[in-house]
């Protein structure tokens, strides 16, 4: 079975620390995308990336990185975590040219509370 | 820029009734993707819509593509408790970036 995985499900931190945010696919995908989701809002796109050590802003990326290393790893990076930026993170992945007909491939999510 | 608006944003209904989801978006979009999800959990593929007049059914959902209408509509036939969950439509944004709606909450009462 097919996976994205992202390292934490529930995440508390407090404001200014640096914050990791983990994510791992095992589909051999091209694309890796993260989204944060907040109530009434959507999904809304921070940074994605095409290939290795790519990375693309995409609508919110303020106060946000990405770093891409290798194919199947994608990491968020909150460089001073605020409380604003509390919210359920969610990481996708998706294959170049297929991804076209079967979307994204999603992770589990990772609720970040910043305190 | 592609923007992607559901109505209604929160829907209870009784078991057994129909009703129906809109997705609008904004600018054309040959494609779209329907999710689901349940509290607390990440988000699940239900439908991809690849053409216009693409329909789509798995179970009680039916998913249609209007592209000219810029329209995508999600039909549940004689709803039962288990479809509740918040759905999701996602119409694609070029560079293989998905823009999505705002969720569709829905409650089915016994």
């Amino acid at each position: 079975d097919v996976k994205v995985t992202q390292s934490s499900r529930y995440l508390v931190k407090r404001t200014g620390e640096k914050v990791f945010l983990e994510c791992v696919q095992d589909m051999d995908h091209e694309n890796m995308f993260w989204y944060r989701q907040d109530p009434g809002l959507g999904l809304r796109l921070i940074y994605f990336s095409y290939d290795v050590k790519m990375k693309e802003k995409g609508d919110i990326p303020e106060g946000y990185s990405v770093s891409r290393e290798k194919k199947e790893r994608f990491s968020l990076i909150l460089e001073s975590a605020s409380t604003n930026q509390t919210s359920m993170y969610l990481c996708a992945s998706s294959s170049l040219g297929l991804g076209y007909n079967y979307g994204y491939t999603f992770g589990s999510g990772t609720r970040l509370t910043v305190v | 820029e592609l923007k992607v608006e559901q109505n209604p944003l929160f829907l209870s209904m009784q078991e057994g009734k129909n009703y129906t989801i809109y997705c609008n978006y904004s600018t054309t979009s040959d494609r779209l993707y329907w999710y689901r999800q349940d509290p607390g959990k990440s988000l699940e593929s239900l439908f991809v819509l690849l053409s216009n007049g693409a329909v789509k059914q798995e179970g009680r959902l039916m998913a249609s593509l209007d592209t000219k209408a810029r329209l995508s509509t999600l039909h549940i036939t004689a709803a039962v408790h288990d479809l509740s969950a918040t759905y999701f439509c996602a119409a694609d944004g070029g560079a293989q970036k998905l823009v999505f709606g705002q969720g569709t909450r829905l409650t089915i009462n016994p």
